[in-house]
């Protein structure tokens, strides 16, 4: 079961700063949350991900609260060219030093002109 | 030009037949996955692997088989046990640090009639 909660849909004007929420209360101490994007038949593309500090990257920037429970990723200048769907992911640590992400349905990012 | 390979971007296979869908790394990553996406949903894991010759089964590992002989390469079976196996596969590696990100491919569709 996906371990975060995402808005099916969000719309955005081209030029503007898209915000994209995600609450992930359930989440561990050591889970770090992840972004990916996917665009229509391509695989996912990872964007930017943060255990408890805000980050920023030439992409994005990803807001964490204070208690660990929500983020937000943050789109400062959205183009066309960023409408795809947004995962927001919970890494989660299993035995042996492997590692998951688990996905759930995600956030449809429209950027409309 | 680094990255990972899945061969090919379509494949079409009859009822009852086996098919094997190629995943390539030049990332000298040392774990790879495998998983399958559903129209409009997100990613399910399938198979894992850390090392060569070691793999894990994921959520849904049912119908398939994997390999891993060499480290650049982790070979997904779709087997004919498999009930429902027309949906989008992708292949993913990292080198398994603990908040080093997943890389992934752009995905195999594979259509049984």
């Amino acid at each position: 079961d996906a371990k975060t909660t995402q808005p099916p849909s969000m719309d955005c004007a081209e030029g503007r700063a898209a915000n994209l929420p995600c609450n992930h209360s359930t989440i561990s101490g050591n889970e770090y949350v992840y972004w990916y994007r996917q665009i229509h038949s391509q695989g996912p593309q990872y964007i930017i991900h943060g255990l408890k500090n805000n980050e920023t990257n030439e992409m994005a920037s990803l807001i964490i609260t204070e208690d660990r429970k929500s983020s937000t990723l943050i789109l400062p200048h959205a183009t066309l060219r960023d409408t795809a769907v947004y995962y927001c992911i919970v890494r989660v640590p299993l035995l042996g030093g492997y590692n998951k992400l688990i996905f759930g349905a995600g956030t449809r990012l429209a950027v409309h002109p | 030009d680094g990255g990972i390979t899945q061969s090919p971007k379509y494949l079409f296979r009859k009822e009852g037949q086996n098919v094997t869908l190629s995943c390539e790394q030049n990332l000298n990553h040392d774990a790879m996955y495998w998983y399958r996406q559903d129209p409009g949903q997100g990613l399910r894991l399938i198979y894992y692997s850390q090392i060569v010759n070691d793999f894990q089964k994921g959520d849904i590992a049912e119908g398939y088989s994997v390999s891993r002989e060499k480290k650049e390469s982790f070979p997904l079976t779709v087997t004919s046990a498999q009930k429902n196996p027309t949906a989008f596969y992708l292949c993913a590696a990292t080198d398994n640090s603990y908040n080093s990100p997943l890389h992934f491919g752009n995905g195999t569709r594979l259509t049984v009639t």
